[in-house]
């Protein structure tokens, strides 16, 4: 079983709808970062957390540390948005990052 | 700001050969990383570091692989010699302290 787990894998919605990913991990972290990589490859930080809730735009992150889940939320989605979402955590005592396999997200208009 | 700057965008060589790969992480930074990703294997962390200094290597596949940080500047990952199991992606990010990595462009490697 890996450390970190992302669900969906794919997911292919319809423009407007309100989209989350999730990411579930097995160790103990002391942050969580949501990655996203484009189709032509580059990546972006959406979210470095180690509690609660942040906010940018239409992009919501949140994390229960005591249930070692966070999820990822769209609203009002957009094809701009197809990309995949990577969801990485940083080992607390070791710094060691690990990532989960990303979610591919398409959205359709 | 220019961002984190990698050189070579791509790189094909042959089996055998010396890679290096470069980057210039943005301004004031003091934190950088080297990532490889694979279709295989996704995104992998190689080496990070903190204020010039290699704080984990562990992600380091095998001697064939060094990195180095000379200066705040400027980074460079090593290769030598150089195998076809090599071709990937090569990111590297730069951030002030534990704060949001800001990733470059990329290296494309392919070793034929």
């Amino acid at each position: 079983k890996n450390e970190v787990e992302q669900s969906p894998q794919n997911l292919t919605a319809q423009e407007g709808e309100f989209i989350t990913i999730n990411c579930s991990y097995s160790v103990g972290i002391s942050a969580l970062h949501w990655l996203q990589q484009h189709p032509g490859g580059g990546i972006v930080s959406l979210f470095m957390l180690s509690s609660g809730k942040k906010k940018h735009g239409r992009l919501i992150a949140t994390i229960n540390i005591q249930e070692k889940h966070s999820s990822l939320h769209i609203t009002a989605s957009h094809p701009r948005d197809s990309a995949v979402y990577i969801c990485a955590v940083r080992n607390s005592g070791t710094y060691k990052y690990i990532f989960g396999t990303g979610t591919r997200l398409k959205v359709l208009a | 700001d220019a961002g984190v700057i990698q050189s070579p965008r791509h790189e094909v060589t042959e089996m055998g050969q010396e890679v290096t790969l470069r980057c210039k992480p943005i301004s004031g930074h003091n934190s950088l990383f080297w990532y490889r990703q694979t279709m295989m294997r996704g995104l992998e962390l190689l080496i990070y570091f903190n204020n010039n200094v290699p704080i984990d290597d562990s992600g380091m596949p095998e001697d064939r692989f060094s990195a180095k940080m000379p200066n705040a500047s400027f980074s460079t990952l090593k290769i030598q010699p150089s195998e076809p199991r090599d071709s990937a992606v090569y990111f590297c990010a730069s951030s002030l302290a534990s704060n949001t990595q800001y990733f470059g462009p990329g290296t494309r490697l392919t070793v034929l």
